[in-house]
């Protein structure tokens, strides 16, 4: 059974960079089947898309963060990371980190996701 | 890319069914999703390709629709129903419905 758990820092000061890692449990990181993304949500609001990454492979971001953006894989310790700088309190949000499977009829979608963390921009 | 859903909260009692509707601004042919996420817990996939159920979920949940207009429908509305359903598209999502079984 795939499991995927988050964790972060909770508490991050404006204009310094976020760290979130996730631990993949149940399937590799490096899976050639799928790809594995970031999904963000703020406090009452809906789900927004931040990135996706395919192990060797291409990374997709979206175009009104790439500039602040980074996703990466660990093979070694199975894991996701994403890091997001100069965050202000819009980015406070539930941080999800889900598999994403991407099919050439089907579409792409989300399978599987973690629980979440909250990460809260504050002085 | 734009994913607009309605109604934005939709009332109905147990045992009925709901309608929940998707329009996409451009044609994505049948490459949607669709997702439940109840109170306080991670999103959960329900529907891709617009009409194929995930494993373990209820076929009390229909999607259907291509192009640009999709439909979830919830027959035999159940207490658990309640919750913000989101359809998706590649890296967008719907802003939600919120379905409230009174």
């Amino acid at each position: 059974q795939l499991q995927l758990q988050e964790s972060g820092p909770g508490l991050v000061n404006p204009s310094e960079t976020l760290s979130l890692t996730c631990i993949v449990s149940g399937d590799s990181v490096s899976s050639s089947n799928y790809y594995w993304a970031w999904v963000r949500q703020p406090p009452g609001k809906g789900l927004e898309w931040i990135a996706s990454i395919k192990y060797s492979e291409n990374t997709y971001y979206k175009s009104s963060l790439r500039s602040r953006v980074t996703i990466s894989v660990d093979t070694s310790q199975n894991q996701l990371s994403l890091s997001l700088s100069s965050v202000t309190a819009a980015d406070t949000a539930v941080y999800y980190c889900a598999r994403l499977w991407v099919t050439a009829q089907s579409g792409n979608f989300f399978d599987y996701w973690g629980q979440g963390t909250l990460v809260t921009v504050s002085s | 890319m734009l994913m607009t859903q309605s109604p934005a909260t939709l009332s109905v009692s147990p045992g009925e069914r709901a309608t929940l509707s998707c329009r996409a601004s451009q044609i994505v042919t049948s490459k949607l999703a669709w997702y439940q996420q109840r109170a306080g817990q991670a999103p959960r996939l329900l529907i891709y390709g617009a009409s194929t159920r995930a494993t373990g979920i209820p076929a009390r949940f229909t999607g259907s629709g291509s192009g640009t207009e999709f439909t979830l429908t919830i027959s035999s509305l159940q207490s658990e129903d309640s919750a913000v359903y989101y359809c998706q598209y590649e890296g967008t999502f719907g802003q939600g419905t919120k379905l409230e079984i009174k």
